[in-house]
């Protein structure tokens, strides 16, 4: 059965603070790994890494993929207050036409002052 | 609109009843991909369409749901004879092809009582 695993489930910090989540997997078929930030509704899409992209960079967020460990690391330096959300990670899957994602239950990060 | 719309945002429904919710996705994306979000559960695939490929229905839960595309745009979920396990938020993406990242929607948040 495919399966993503986030972790740690939850997260306190302090704003300034760097912060590391982690993701790994077992599906069938991987195409790609996606990580999203949900805060109220919609799940919003941080980075997509594949075979020929795996490591991405935008501003204070990174994220890295080990394909060799069936994992993935989503890095945040110098925490903001809104930051705060819980984060996606998916994985793509499928020999289709399309990916068929496969999410974890997420990681809930909060930010304080 | 600039991003992927449903409707309705919330609906309450007496079990047993057929409940119909939409999905309208970016402008000129050719998949479209149905998930649900249990309380306290990752996201679940249920169903996507990708251009004139016939739909993955792999993760329908059940023959009570279905799911139609008109036109290559508007989508629709239907869920016949509500049961109380049905309650979650049924969430719509869509991506320029199959496997660009999938940019989502707020969700319909569908409560049977």
């Amino acid at each position: 059965e495919d399966k993503v695993v986030q972790s740690p489930l939850s997260l306190v910090v302090h704003e300034g603070d760097t912060v590391t989540l982690n993701c790994s997997y077992e599906v069938t078929n991987f195409r790609s790994l996606l990580w999203y930030k949900q805060e109220k509704k919609a799940p919003t899409f941080l980075f997509m890494l594949t075979s020929s992209g795996i490591e991405k960079k935008s501003g204070r967020l990174s994220s890295i993929l080990d394909k060799k460990e069936l994992s993935s690391i989503l890095n945040i330096t110098a925490t903001q207050t809104g930051d705060s959300a819980i984060y996606l990670c998916a994985v793509g899957r499928g020999t289709g036409t399309a990916s068929k994602l496969t999410f974890g239950t997420g990681t809930r990060l909060q930010v304080t002052l | 609109g600039a991003g992927v719309s449903q409707s309705p945002s919330n609906k309450v429904t007496e079990k047993g009843k057929d409940v119909e919710l939409r999905c309208d996705p970016i402008s000129g994306h050719t998949a479209l991909y149905w998930y649900r979000q249990s309380l306290g559960q990752g996201l679940e695939f249920l169903i996507y369409f990708q251009g004139n490929s016939a739909p993955d229905k792999s993760g329908l839960p059940s023959d009570r749901f279905s799911a139609e595309r008109t036109g290559g745009s508007v989508s629709t979920l239907t869920i016949q004879r509500t049961q109380q396990e049905d309650s979650a938020v049924y969430l719509c993406a869509s991506s320029p092809w199959g496997d660009q990242p999938q940019h989502f929607g707020d969700g319909t948040r569908l409560s049977i009582l």
